[in-house]
């Protein structure tokens, strides 16, 4: 399967933990994003990467959030002193290049449960 | 960025065309009109997008007024598999956020035997 993956596809966590997830993109794709999706909401963007370089955040992401995408390829999205606010499903996506065919590949995401 | 705005929800019959519309009257030139769907527990998937002329592809057809205020979104002949949230997304398809994409809540469309 040549899809985004994302690890793990479930993660429940205490209040105050640290939690990271990983996003593997479609090969070749360069940009990357992370958006959050709440119960009944749209998915929200959160951070926006060009290869290696973390060119945009949303206000959505607070000190508590951090993102990394090393080498251009996979990504990881960290998550310190987890608050059960943080409960949302975490989606991932990429495409390639920059024209005005914006089709973002999603994954499946990473359902998020803080107790 | 235009805001859309779409049904909350809509049924269709197994067989029968989809018609969802989408209003996205402060639409600029250089926007774009996307369609995503979501169906439940996956990933949003990309469906059409378009910016004056009418498009069609192997998913669905997209319908946009002259004045480019509005559109709509036509799946041919819907089945059980189509039952999902669809959204229409307007967003400028270079520069600006670099096109991070930004969901409203979407049509909920469930699709009946």
């Amino acid at each position: 399967d040549t899809g985004v993956s994302q690890d793990p596809r479930h993660k429940i966590t205490k209040r105050g933990q640290n939690v990271t997830f990983r996003c593997d993109p479609i090969s070749e794709h360069n940009r990357l994003y992370w958006y959050r999706q709440t119960l009944g909401q749209g998915p929200e963007f959160l951070t926006y990467f060009q290869n290696e370089a973390q060119l945009e955040k949303s206000r959505l992401l607070s000190d508590r959030f951090s993102a990394e995408r090393p080498k251009g390829s996979f990504s990881t999205l960290e998550i310190q002193r987890t608050e059960q606010g943080d409960s949302a499903m975490y989606l991932c996506a990429s495409r390639y290049g920059t024209g005005d065919y914006n089709e973002q590949f999603f994954g499946p995401g990473t359902r998020l449960t803080v107790l | 960025d235009a805001k859309t705005t779409q049904p909350t929800s809509m049924d269709c019959a197994e067989g029968r065309a989809a018609n969802l519309p989408c209003n996205h009257s402060t639409i600029s030139g250089n926007e774009y009109v996307y369609w995503y769907r979501q169906i439940h527990s996956q990933g949003p998937q990309y469906i059409i997008h378009g910016l004056k002329n009418n498009e069609t592809n192997e998913m669905a057809s997209l319908i946009i007024t002259e004045d480019r205020k509005s559109s709509t979104l036509i799946l041919p002949h819907a089945t059980l598999r189509d039952t999902a949230v669809y959204y229409c997304i307007v967003r400028v398809g270079y520069g600006g956020s670099q096109g991070n994409l930004i969901f409203g809540k979407g049509t909920k469309l469930s699709v009946k035997p």
